[in-house]
């Protein structure tokens, strides 16, 4: 596609239960990259996929959190037992490998009620 | 630890005058910086970069001012326009890993009409 692609644009979910957010990257992008901003917060990076290297996970907050990028394109972000502090906007980005090339995605805003 | 700060979460500027955003940063890693803009309910998107080879880097409106010594770069919009309202993320990435970029905690710029 043109740009970078997320869904779903809004999810509303219940304290405890699981969710998955999709990443489409630009295709042809090999890097792969996930953020979070929480109300009033900066950019916090969680996970980034270059090629067929092991992801970097040292942004991850905790251990509910996941990542996995199939085929080198889509990546799926799972939240699982969701808590009340994980309401943010999750905002996936590709880039061709180098810092010029992010594009990012319009986000998932994400509410745990 | 943050490694690049925006001290400044808000700024209101009159419409055609200056807006200026700072930026400081603490590891001098950090070769290549970054501004990115972002509108409410959209990603975040390239704006202006500086490679830390320059001191300065101009587009239009927008200049990018970096002072190696005191690891600090500013962005200079020139004249600001009710349309640049927006929240402006300063960036940095290094040469050892070019494609990790380090988001700051964004400043929100308002112009008014």
């Amino acid at each position: 596609g043109a740009g970078v692609s997320q869904s779903p644009s809004n999810k509303v979910t219940e304290k405890g239960k699981d969710v998955e957010l999709r990443c489409d990257p630009i295709s042809g992008h090999t890097a792969l990259y996930w953020y979070r901003q929480s109300l009033g917060q900066g950019l916090e990076f969680l996970i980034y996929f270059q090629g067929n290297s092991a992801p970097d996970k040292s942004g991850l907050p905790s251990d509910r959190f996941s990542a996995e990028r199939t085929g080198g394109s889509v990546s799926t972000l799972t939240i699982q037992r969701t808590q009340q502090e994980d309401s943010a906007v999750y905002l996936c980005a590709s880039s061709p490998g180098t810092a010029y090339g992010y594009t990012f995605g319009s986000g998932t805003r994400l509410t745990v009620v | 630890d943050q490694q690049v700060k925006q001290n400044s979460p808000s700024l209101s500027v009159q419409e055609g005058r200056i807006s200026i955003l700072n930026c400081d940063y603490t590891n001098s890693m950090f070769d290549y910086f970054l501004w990115y803009k972002k509108y409410p309910a959209e990603g975040p998107t390239f704006l202006i970069s500086i490679s830390s080879i320059k001191d300065k880097n101009e587009d239009g409106r927008f200049t990018v001012f970096l002072n190696k010594s005191a690891k600090h770069l500013s962005l200079h919009i020139v004249p600001s326009q009710p349309g640049d309202s927006a929240v402006y993320f300063c960036a940095a990435s290094a040469e050892t890993s070019y494609d990790k970029v380090i988001f700051g905690p964004g400043t929100s710029l308002s112009v008014i009409p």
